[in-house]
């Protein structure tokens, strides 16, 4: 089982919908995730950091659920320039500081 | 606002060739990374530094690669012999603290012939 796991895509949506992707993860030892976007062949940009209790930033909200070994992202109000790969990691404390990302999950925001 | 620079954006060498990446971390941040990409595959983590030390390595980080940081400001990484299949985006990133998100470089596209 691949250590985190996104469905690829694409989610095509109108403006102004509303779009939630979920990411499962395997590695138990995983402590912190975070949401990233990345445009076609560029640098992954760091969307929000998730936490157990929520995390909201204007139309974007993340959830980590650690009993289902899951993490949302639910985006409101979907906008053009919310195109883009939506890529979940996962990351490791305490010592050992290895990062897992996401295949990653198409969106495309349709006018 | 600060970002982490990458020098150069694409690098073509012949196999069997060193090749070294280079890159200027974000300047008060303490943690770095890099990370590569292959053309439309998920970006696969290389090797995190900390405290002028290498703190996590992948399995992808064999002999061939290493990491320095030569002076206050760059971030290196070389790969001694050039395989075909090292051909990638190569990204550094850095962050403040650990755990924590990181913000990345634009890239250095590896092209080996």
């Amino acid at each position: 089982r691949k250590e985190v796991e996104q469905d690829p895509g694409p989610f095509n949506v109108p403006e102004g919908a509303t779009v939630a992707f979920n990411c499962t993860y395997s590695n138990s030892a995983s402590q912190s995730f975070f949401w990233y976007r990345q445009d076609c062949r560029k640098e992954p940009k760091l969307l929000m950091s998730v936490y157990s209790s929520g995390n909201e930033d204007g139309r974007f909200t993340a959830q980590l659920n650690r009993a289902s070994q899951y993490i949302s992202l639910l985006i409101r109000d979907s906008k053009l320039s919310d195109s883009a790969t939506y890529l979940c990691v996962g990351e490791n404390s305490g010592g050992y500081q290895k990062v897992t990302f996401g295949t990653g999950t198409k969106l495309q925001v349709i006018p | 606002e600060p970002e982490v620079t990458q020098t150069p954006s694409h690098q073509v060498t012949q196999m069997g060739q060193e090749v070294i990446l280079r890159c200027v971390p974000i300047s008060n941040h303490l943690y770095f990374y890099w990370y590569r990409q292959i053309l439309g595959q998920k970006v696969e983590f290389l090797v995190s530094f900390y405290n002028n030390e290498i703190s996590e390595k992948s399995e992808i980080f064999d002999d061939q690669f290493s990491v320095e940081r030569p002076d206050g400001s760059n971030f290196t990484l070389k790969i001694r012999s050039t395989k075909l299949e090292d051909s990638a985006m190569y990204f550094c990133a850095s962050s403040v603290r650990q755990p924590s998100g990181a913000f990345f470089g634009q890239g250095t596209r590896l092209t080996v012939v």
